[in-house]
């Protein structure tokens, strides 16, 4: 199941737009790319999830180059109530999602 | 309507007793899961079920023991509870993901249940 390494934090200020990028050195040919949300007290929540090139939806963006090894999570124009934690998933398991540490984005005034 | 819930949310037990987590899901899926979040925030899965049947266990201690009486429940009941024991214990759930050949099957998490032994 392939790793995955992600900045353990991160700080912006509100209405910028904040990329994380995620290394996945031995993602597999057939590994989807998923990123979840988890805010305080609450449980993980799926954002976005994408294959290759570029996936946007109402939340983000998913950025992949051509070789897969990384992905970066594009959230555009933050504000205070997306500081959170995002995890980022490659693979995982038929019966398991392997969460590795996230990254804890906090956003400031 | 909420999609996987669990109760109760707070726990507060002492050591040595024994206590069950409950979990529900109203999405239809086939698959439900229990994870550990500990206080250094590590999500770590403990338990997976496919139509009722055990998939997973991640070397949990057998003080812990899941219950699937039906594909929408799946309670988690803790005997002998320790110190260690306290965490945030999150049940989620999911399409088959192996009767789904799609690979970008999503996971519901409920709300997490606070587990504090003292």
């Amino acid at each position: 199941l392939a790793k995955t390494t992600q900045p353990i934090s991160m700080d912006s200020y509100e209405g910028q737009e904040v990329n994380i990028t995620c290394s996945h050195n031995n993602i597999a040919t057939n590994d989807y790319i998923t990123w979840y949300q988890q805010f305080p007290s609450q449980g993980p929540r799926f954002i976005i999830q994408g294959y290759k090139t570029k996936v946007t939806n109402e939340v983000a963006s998913l950025f992949i180059p051509a070789d897969r090894k990384s992905s970066t999570l594009s959230l555009p124009r933050v504000s205070l109530s997306d500081t959170a934690v995002y995890y980022c998933l490659v693979g995982s398991g038929t019966y398991k999602y392997i969460f590795g540490t996230g990254t804890r984005l906090k956003v400031l005034a | 309507d909420t999609a996987v819930s669990q109760t109760p949310k707070y726990l507060v037990t002492q050591m040595g007793n024994d206590k069950s987590i409950k979990c529900e899901q109203n999405l239809g899926h086939d698959t439900m899961y229990w994870y550990k979040q500990d206080s250094k925030k590590f999500l770590k899965i403990m338990f997976s079920y496919n139509n009722k049947e055990l998939i997973i266990n991640e070397t949990v201690p057998n003080r812990f023991s899941p219950k699937s009486p039906d594909k929408a429940h799946l309670n988690l009941h803790i005997n002998s509870l320790e110190l260690g024991d306290s965490a945030v214990y999150f049940c989620a759930s999911s399409q088959d993901r192996k009767r789904d050949r799609r690979m970008n099957t999503e996971a519901f998490f409920g709300q997490g249940t606070r587990l504090t032994v003292v």
